[in-house]
């Protein structure tokens, strides 16, 4: 079973289209995380929600916006979309100190 | 704020040759320092981690050694393989349940046969 998910694995659209990526755990964590990887592979994070409660917001643009339906779901809404939203985009979850598990990634390429 | 700052790659090897990758930070308080390792088309996994000065995480024949004098924790493996070909990403969490983990750029490795 995988034990984090994320669909779908690629998603090609137009400048100004509205996309959302889903993200499952199955692994029983409380906190899971969304993290943008540039096309330098610069990893960086972008929300973390505990319990369904946002904790960390990294000044990302109000385009986007996450929610958590549960704490087993973190799905990443992104409006209006622009030519540097193109990346990929990881979800990851954790339980312990920071130990973190990633899904395989979400690549968004934006025309 | 925080940083990791890690050796710029790419790196390319033989089969068989020493890897070391070397990964300093800045960080207040106590930090946790991770090795995150990401192969082709795939996404991060943890490689090891340490959680206080002097600890020695090791995997899979990888070693870090977390180096508080020197706020480093260089990662090496003494005979790399063909399937060691990957990105490697070192990471810390600062002190406080905050759950952040704070990446360097990451260093590409190809290992050759």
């Amino acid at each position: 079973d995988t034990a984090v998910s994320q669909t779908p694995k690629y998603l090609v659209t137009q400048m100004g289209n509205d996309k959302s990526i889903k993200c499952e755990q199955n692994l029983g964590h409380d906190t899971m995380y969304w993290y943008k990887q540039d096309s330098k592979k610069f990893l960086k994070i972008m929300f973390s929600y505990n319990n369904k409660e946002l904790i960390i917001n990294e000044t990302v643009p109000n385009r986007f916006s996450p929610k958590s339906p549960d704490k087993a779901h973190l799905n990443l809404h992104i409006n209006s979309l622009e030519l540097g939203d193109s990346a990929v985009y990881f979800c990851a979850s954790s339980q312990d100190w920071a130990e973190q598990f990633f899904g395989p990634g979400t690549r968004l390429t934006v025309l | 704020g925080d940083s990791v700052t890690q050796m710029e790659g790419p790196v390319t090897l033989s089969e068989e040759a020493f890897l070391t990758i070397n990964c300093t930070y800045t960080a207040t308080g106590y930090p946790s320092l991770f090795w995150y390792v990401q192969y082709p088309g795939e996404g991060l996994q943890l490689l090891l981690k340490a959680t206080k000065a002097d600890d020695k995480g090791s995997n899979k024949g990888f070693e870090a050694t977390y180096r508080k004098e020197t706020t480093s924790f260089h990662l090496e493996k003494g005979s790399v393989q063909v399937s060691d070909s990957a990105v490697y990403f070192c990471a810390l969490s600062s002190q406080g349940g905050s759950e952040k983990l704070v990446f360097g750029k990451g260093t590409k490795l190809t290992v050759n046969p």
